[in-house]
Formats: C-alpha cells, structure tokens, sequence
C-alpha cells in the first residue's frame, strides 16, 4: 500500500514569501505529525493530528506557523513571512491510532530553502 | 524536557562485523522507542518499535533491547552489509504529550 507522501519534495522561496506544504498519510491513520530536521539538528516536533483536531501543538516555532487538516486526510502546514532560519527538512508521518504507543511512518519530507 | 543521545556520533566498519549502536534518553517515564534508517535525501524508515513494558524486538538481523530504568536502548546489527550503510536515529515517546523525541543520529558505514 502506498505509504505517507509529501508535495512538493523541494521548494525555494524569498525570505517574506508564505508557503504551504501538504501531507498525505496513510489511508486509515488517525494520527498526523509534524516534524521538522534543520542541518545538523535532529528532528523536532511541531504539531499533532487527531482526526483533524490538534491537541498538541506545542513545538510550533512562532505564530507564523500554523497547519490545519482536513478530516482523517491530507494536512497542510502554513509558513507566514518565511525566515532564513525556517529553511529545514519538513517531514510529516502518521500513526493508525492516537495512542503513544503506535508506531510512526514517516513520508520523504519537503526540502525549504528560505533566501 | 526529554534528551536523547546516540552514541557514537559516526562509525565505518568492514562487511560482515557485528555491530552496536546506542542510545540513552534522561526520562525513564517513555511509552516507547523506536529506531529508524534514514537514507541521504529520503524520509525515515521505522526499524524496530520497542513498547516501555518490553525488553528487546528482533527483526532479521536486527535486534533492539531497552533497559528503561537506566534510560538505555541498544541497537545490535549483526552480520553488516554494505546496504546497511545509512544514518540510524532513536526515539523516545514520552508519557506526556504526543512526540517522539529524537538524537541526533549514529552514521554508519560499512565498507565492502
């Protein structure tokens, strides 16, 4: 079956440009994720899915984020006035269940460079 | 605030050598581990899930052991190919919130 997929794979915008990145998950999973893997840092999180309810978005950077998601289906993660600093691997996976205790499955990630 | 810490940072070996990989996390109050591969430009791959009542998980050649009171987890790859050459990354679930908390990564080769 087809896994956690992520668009674009590679995006490049200005410093000040909004993006939008969008995930997939595996059809079924309740749960989403947000992570970011900035150079040379390990991965960080950004905000968790329930359906699309998100009871922990306690690793958002700043308010120029934010991510909403449709239903138990795609998520999109929202950069406002992109910064140097934003450019990182955005990497999205998704769980069968909300529980702590499920396995997650990561999709490829999108690439942001902010100049 | 959870610290996971993947120790060593990079290691090369021949084909063939049995390997350990190791990882050690400040909380003991996880729910669980879990250990993945990620290969340069690609997402990661889930290895191995360990729950925080059990003690290892195998898979293949891969075996994962966690040692909760002591904030451990080893990752022991037996007989090394050069297809095993990638970047291997621990993480813990807390028992509060939702996030895996991540080390920074052992990057492993293993040369033909």
């Amino acid at each position: 079956g087809a896994g956690v997929s992520q668009s674009p794979s590679n995006k490049v915008t200005e410093k000040g440009k909004d993006v939008e990145l969008r995930c997939d998950p595996i059809s079924g999973h309740t749960a989403l994720y947000w992570y970011r893997q900035r150079l040379g840092q390990g991965l960080e999180f950004l905000i968790y899915f329930q359906g699309n309810s998100a009871p922990d978005k306690s690793g958002l950077p700043s308010d120029r984020f934010s991510a909403e998601r449709t239903g138990e289906s795609v998520s999109t993660l929202t950069i406002q006035r992109t910064q140097q600093e934003d450019s990182a691997v955005y990497l999205c996976a998704s769980s069968l269940s909300g529980g702590r205790s499920s396995e997650q499955f990561f999709g490829p990630g999108t690439r942001l460079t902010v100049l | 605030k959870q610290e996971v810490t993947q120790i060593p940072a990079a290691l090369s070996v021949p084909e063939g050598e049995n390997l350990v990989l190791n990882c050690s996390f400040t909380d003991s109050a996880i729910y669980n581990l879990q250990w993945f591969r990620q290969d340069p430009g690609k997402g990661l791959t889930s290895l191995l899930l360990i729950q925080s009542s059990q003690r290892e998980q195998t898979s293949g050649r891969l075996n994962a052991s966690l040692d909760k009171s002591s904030g451990r987890s080893t990752l022991y790859i037996a007989a090394s190919q050069p297809g095993d050459s990638a970047t291997y990354l621990c993480a813990v679930g807390a028992n509060s919130g939702y996030a895996l908390n991540f080390g920074k990564g052992t990057s492993l080769l293993v040369t033909p």
